[in-house]
């Protein structure tokens, strides 16, 4: 069975440059979580979709980050105007539900780096 | 400010004996922990998981160890295998927030042959 998938696994841009960042959940798996893990630091929470919505937004860093999960699988993470700070891995876990009873299954991440 | 702080970057542990892994949190709203294993150019795998309303879990050759008072949780890894070598990455979520996980910087296990 596929796990979570993550497309690029590698990104390199320059500075103001725009990017997208490609999350195939697990089928089946209604809640979609975006991290952002930077070097020498545990997994930052993002933005946690369930279904379509984004129910909670409030980890974006600022406006320049938004997602969106338009059919309630897939889910992309855009970035405006990058900057050298925004170089990290950015993670995309799923699971089937979302709360406790839900595991948290983690793709292998996007490496970013903003030159 | 670290919520869930992993104060130990790495840890080195023979092959046969016991792993322990620290955490200590500093927001008294966590009510639920979770310890996650991560290879490189991996993902984290959820490990185990432990309530509030516990102060023990067990699951085969892994327990977690709660102590509320002291806001601290413990991995331990009894005996530890190679396969074990890791980061090791202690979460917690808060109370009505189950979508929420903030986890700590991670601890790299090392099992030495």
């Amino acid at each position: 069975g596929a796990g979570v998938s993550q497309t690029p696994s590698n990104k390199v841009t320059e500075k103001g440059k725009y990017v997208e960042l490609r999350c195939d959940p697990i089928s089946g798996h209604t809640a979609l979580y975006w991290y952002r893990q930077s070097l020498g630091q545990g997994p930052e929470f993002l933005i946690y979709f369930q279904g379509t919505g984004a129910a909670d937004d409030s980890g974006l860093p600022n406006d320049r980050f938004f997602a969106v999960r338009p059919e309630g699988s897939v889910s992309t993470l855009k970035i405006q105007r990058t900057e050298r700070g925004d170089s990290a891995v950015y993670l995309c876990a799923s699971s089937f539900t979302s709360g406790r009873g839900g595991e948290q299954f983690f793709g292998p991440g996007t490496r970013l780096t903003v030159l | 400010d670290q919520q869930v702080k992993q104060n130990s970057p790495s840890l080195s542990v023979q092959e046969g004996r016991i792993s322990i892994l620290n955490c200590d949190y500093t927001n008294s709203m966590f009510d639920y922990f979770l310890w996650y294993k991560k290879y490189p150019a991996e993902g984290p795998t959820f490990l185990i998981s432990i309530s509030s309303i516990k102060d023990k879990n067990e699951d085969g050759r892994f327990t977690v160890f709660l102590n509320k008072s002291a806001k601290h949780l413990s991995l331990h890894i009894v005996p530890s295998q190679p396969g074990d070598s890791a980061v090791y990455f202690c979460a917690a979520s808060p109370r009505n927030r189950d979508d929420k996980i903030i986890f700590g910087k991670g601890t790299r296990l090392h099992i030495l042959p």
